[in-house]
């Protein structure tokens, strides 16, 4: 177990609804990961965020949202969704501060949210 | 720009035989990390082991090895006396730490190995 927790474990929902995926980062970390699964794309970095703040941006599409609020937890908003949107969705988190370049902040990754958009 | 390249897509052995995945990466920066995470049918992403770019010593964990070679970009995995259960998707991965601090991960496509009894 990572310490990190997503909900749901599974979301089957529609094309043109939206949803939001939420992560609990482990105690005392301040930075929240999120990349998505897919099977064309691979696994690929859509967003970060360090304590409340975006730090850093991937190919995250403009129907995507997310923020991470004052108790560190995040949330992923998918809107209009689409076919190509089901993909498993993981939330990774580490911390606590940003890390030298001399340094690494281990990333620990949550069990993932299976999107099914049918 | 950041790239990683794992060229076998899906590697099928019997069991007890060794196996090597390969991993090209690229990278301008001179301080940068790699790392394999596996994911086993279940889904979670599993990890396996963190290099650092100042570190090319080998190392060896129980049936799993790793070799980091920078002259040609590689940080290969082989697996010793395959077993079933290490039936899975392995995946290698690079983070550079950006200006910025954040120190994503850039995964390669994934190898998906399946051991044969």
């Amino acid at each position: 177990d990572s310490g990190v927790t997503q909900t749901p474990k599974h979301l089957i929902t529609a094309t043109g609804q939206r949803v939001t995926l939420r992560c609990s980062p482990r105690s005392g970390d301040l930075s929240v990961y999120w990349y998505q699964q897919s099977l064309d794309q691979g696994l690929q970095f859509l967003i970060q965020y360090y304590n409340g703040e975006e730090r850093a941006k991937g190919n995250i599409l403009e129907r995507f949202s997310a923020q991470q609020f004052p108790d560190l937890h995040s949330e992923l908003n998918l809107s209009s969704l689409e076919l190509g949107d089901s993909a498993l969705y993981f939330c990774a988190s580490s911390g606590p501060g940003l890390a030298p370049r001399s340094s690494y902040n281990e990333q620990f990754f949550g069990p993932g949210t299976r999107l099914t958009v049918l | 720009a950041q790239k990683v390249t794992q060229a076998q897509t899906e590697i099928s052995v019997v069991e007890k035989e060794d196996v090597t995945l390969d991993c090209v990466y690229e990278t301008r920066d001179t301080t940068y990390y790699l790392f394999w995470y596996k994911q086993p049918p279940s889904g979670e992403l599993v990890f396996l082991i963190r290099r650092n770019s100042f570190d090319e010593q080998n190392e060896i964990s129980g049936r799993y090895s790793w070799n980091f070679q920078k002259s040609t970009s590689s940080f290969n995995f082989t697996i010793t006396a395959s077993q079933v259960v290490d039936s899975a998707v392995y995946f290698c991965a690079l983070s550079e730490a950006d200006r910025g601090g954040s120190e994503k991960l850039v995964f390669g496509k994934g190898t998906k190995l399946t051991v044969n009894p």
